[in-house]
């Protein structure tokens, strides 16, 4: 069946960067994009920013940007989401999804959440 | 940047209900919405797109309305697995953005 899963739980002090990865299947992964949300404690769901499977094209929050990066390996259906700098604020847990041809049609398909905890 | 309101931010009905839920963008978006149901540790699930369009294997109580500036979600009969936590979602310049949430409870 169509899926995305996310790698495990991360524990990250201040200052230091993630790599959350997001592998795909049960789809052709080019023909879809993955975008990135996220969702701090008790709080609602933000978007981060996506990518575009099929030729790279990529577009951040513009909160985010220059310290998210993310990018794709079409050898192993796996995306990834980077982020440098990290602080507090950042603890969340970091969902990835997929969107088809058009960034209108929504994200249908998501992945299961990987928890990112920032601390000293 | 596009800004999104969602109203109420929770309410309480009875099973059987109908319940609408609103969503207010800052500038007209067209029908670039999606509405979202998020359950307490799950990931989002989508159920309308494009503003009025079911996603499939979406139960045909949930259906969307709205263009421009704003926008109904409505249970036309609340059930208790619809105890969640809605989301609108808005389109713009490449860019997405959520409303803040309204929290659905089940009497």
């Amino acid at each position: 069946q169509v899926q995305l899963v996310q790698s495990g739980v991360e524990v990250k002090k201040p200052g230091a960067s993630v790599k959350v990865s997001c592998t795909a299947s049960g789809y052709t992964f080019t023909s879809y994009g993955i975008s990135w949300v996220r969702q701090a404690p008790g709080q609602g769901l933000e978007w981060m920013g996506w990518i575009s499977v099929y030729d790279g094209n990529t577009n951040y929050a513009q909160k985010l940007q220059g310290r998210v990066t993310m990018t794709t390996d079409t050898s192993t259906n796996t995306a990834y989401m980077e982020m440098r700098s990290l602080r507090s604020e950042d603890t969340a847990v970091y969902y990835c999804a997929r969107f088809g041809a058009s960034l209108l049609d929504g994200m249908d398909v998501w992945g299961q959440g990987t928890t990112v905890t920032v601390s000293s | 940047d596009i800004q999104m309101t969602q109203s109420p931010s929770n309410l309480s009905a009875s099973v059987g209900a109908r319940v609408t839920i609103t969503c207010r963008a800052s500038q007209s978006i067209s029908t670039w919405l999606a509405w979202y149901q998020q359950k307490p540790g799950k990931a989002p699930k989508l159920l309308i797109y494009k503003a009025s369009n079911l996603e499939s294997g979406v139960p045909s109580r949930f259906s969307g309305s709205g263009s421009g500036t704003e926008f109904t979600l409505t249970i036309s009969s609340l059930q208790p697995d619809d105890c969640a936590t809605y989301y609108c979602q808005q389109y713009d310049n490449f860019s997405w953005t959520f409303g803040q949430g309204t929290k659905v409870e089940v009497k």
